[in-house]
């Protein structure tokens, strides 16, 4: 069974612009979860989708949003790029998003924000 | 805020040895916990899920929770250089699977 795929996997923008980021979750999982990696703050949540719906948001600005599509298919996007939103984004997906729900991760969209 | 602590590291062990990671959590209602280890420049992988009070034991990788004292832990026996990483402990959060992370251990085994 093929794993979770992200895309792009390497983006590089400019502050003020924005930036879109996808992920196809492992075949018959429901529930996509995204988070970003820095250094300083490690792993946070940024929010949760399943069926279509966003359940769970993280403590992050407005200006990070999220979709998710009848597939399963989840995009990201983040508008007004500042400096602080480089970062690893990471989308994780499980199979119905309960807490016994292990979650499989993909290999990530590395944005750099000039 | 619900909390899941891990020491930074690093952990040096020497090949062959048995490294012991630590992670401690402020939820109570927590009932579920997961071990993810993290190469650099790579994305985690899921390497041990622990449910119920005692040990899990799978290959040379032992999960052992203790709901009472709030505290899980990772043993990895006979440890080999490619074990090297940091190794993440996560716990969800409310009712779903979205998970708070610790910050995550290094674990750095020489040969």
């Amino acid at each position: 069974k093929a794993g979770v795929t992200q895309t792009p996997r390497y983006l590089i923008k400019t502050r003020g612009q924005q930036v879109t980021l996808s992920c196809s979750p492992i075949s018959g999982h429901r529930s996509v979860s995204w988070y970003q990696q820095t250094p300083g703050q490690g792993l946070q949540f940024l929010f949760e989708y399943f069926s279509e719906t966003q359940r769970n948001k993280g403590n992050f600005p407005g200006r990070f949003s999220g979709r998710q599509f009848s597939n399963s298919r989840s995009e990201m996007n983040v508008s007004t790029l500042e400096l602080g939103d480089s970062a690893l984004y990471l989308c994780a997906s499980s199979l119905s998003g309960e807490n016994y729900n292990e979650q499989f991760f993909g290999p990530g969209t590395r944005l750099t924000v000039l | 805020q619900k909390e899941v602590e891990q020491n930074s590291g690093p952990l040096s062990v020497p090949e062959g040895a048995i490294a012991s990671l630590n992670c401690t959590y402020s939820d109570r209602v927590s009932q579920s916990f997961f071990w993810y280890r993290q190469y650099s420049g790579k994305s985690p992988e899921l390497i041990m899920s622990i449910y119920s009070n005692g040990d899990k034991e799978d290959g040379r990788f032992t999960a052992q929770l203790n709901k009472a004292s709030q505290y899980v832990s990772l043993l990895i026996r006979d440890s080999q250089p490619s074990d090297s990483a940091t190794y993440l402990c996560a716990a969800p959060r409310g009712g779903y699977s979205t998970l708070t992370f610790g910050k995550g251990t290094m674990l750095l085994v020489s040969p």
